[in-house]
């Protein structure tokens, strides 16, 4: 059974911080992605990392994957508030209905 | 702009009801999904579907049922709600690439 954990699963943060989420899962897979949940809405997607290696950015967010560790990390640069948010980390496979397995969340608090 | 359409945002049923929420995507996705989401568990996979008339168990599909009559259709039905199905529910659907899901905006359901 596919297991995927997030750590931490709940972390705050200063405006200008650095800091990194982790997502390790338990089962070789051949896709990762990245996901943001605003509080009482529903979740989008933040990356697609599909490759040993791969690595995306968009803005103050980085992802990267490391398939041979079962890693991936979420990093966070000079953080502000509308960075606060819940984020998941979820596994998939090919040709399973592209079903994925999500890991617990971290809720990411920015503080003034 | 490709949607995913949950019918309802919130819910309030009462025990012994059966309760159907609907979920209608209009990209012509092969896949859909409804996950359940509570306080410190992550996504819940309830049942999926992978085509027309096609369906098959998650993780936790005791006490739900699900209908695809139609590709851009997934209902999940709860043949007999309990307090214990008071959650968010979130449909999801997916084509057989790389892309991950894209996400309706929930229904809140509460149980009484």
């Amino acid at each position: 059974e596919l297991k995927v954990e997030q750590n931490p699963l709940f972390l705050s943060m200063q405006e200008g911080k650095n800091y990194t989420i982790y997502c390790n899962y338990s089962t070789t897979s051949d896709r990762l992605y990245w996901y943001r949940q605003d509080p009482g809405k529903s979740l989008e997607s933040l990356f697609v990392l599909l490759s040993n290696g791969a690595v995306k950015q968009e803005g103050r967010l980085m992802a990267s994957l490391d398939t041979k560790a079962r890693l991936s990390t979420l990093h966070i640069t000079a953080a502000v508030h509308d960075l606060s948010a819940t984020y998941f980390c979820a596994v998939g496979f090919t040709g399973t209905a592209s079903k994925l397995t999500f890991g617990t969340g971290t809720r990411l608090q920015v503080t003034l | 702009d490709v949607k995913v359409t949950q019918s309802s945002r919130y819910l309030v049923k009462r025990t012994g009801e059966k309760v159907f929420l609907e979920c209608v995507q209009d990209m012509d996705h092969e896949n859909m999904f409804w996950y359940r989401q509570d306080p410190g568990l992550g996504l819940r996979l309830i049942y999926f579907s992978y085509d027309v008339k096609m369906k098959e168990k998650g993780d936790i599909p005791e006490g739900y049922s699900v209908s695809r009559e139609k590709k851009e259709r997934f209902s999940l039905i709860l043949e007999s709600a309990s307090t214990n199905q008071t959650s968010m529910y979130l449909c999801a659907s997916s084509n057989f690439d790389s892309y991950g899901y894209t996400f309706g905006s929930g229904t809140r359901l509460t149980v009484v």
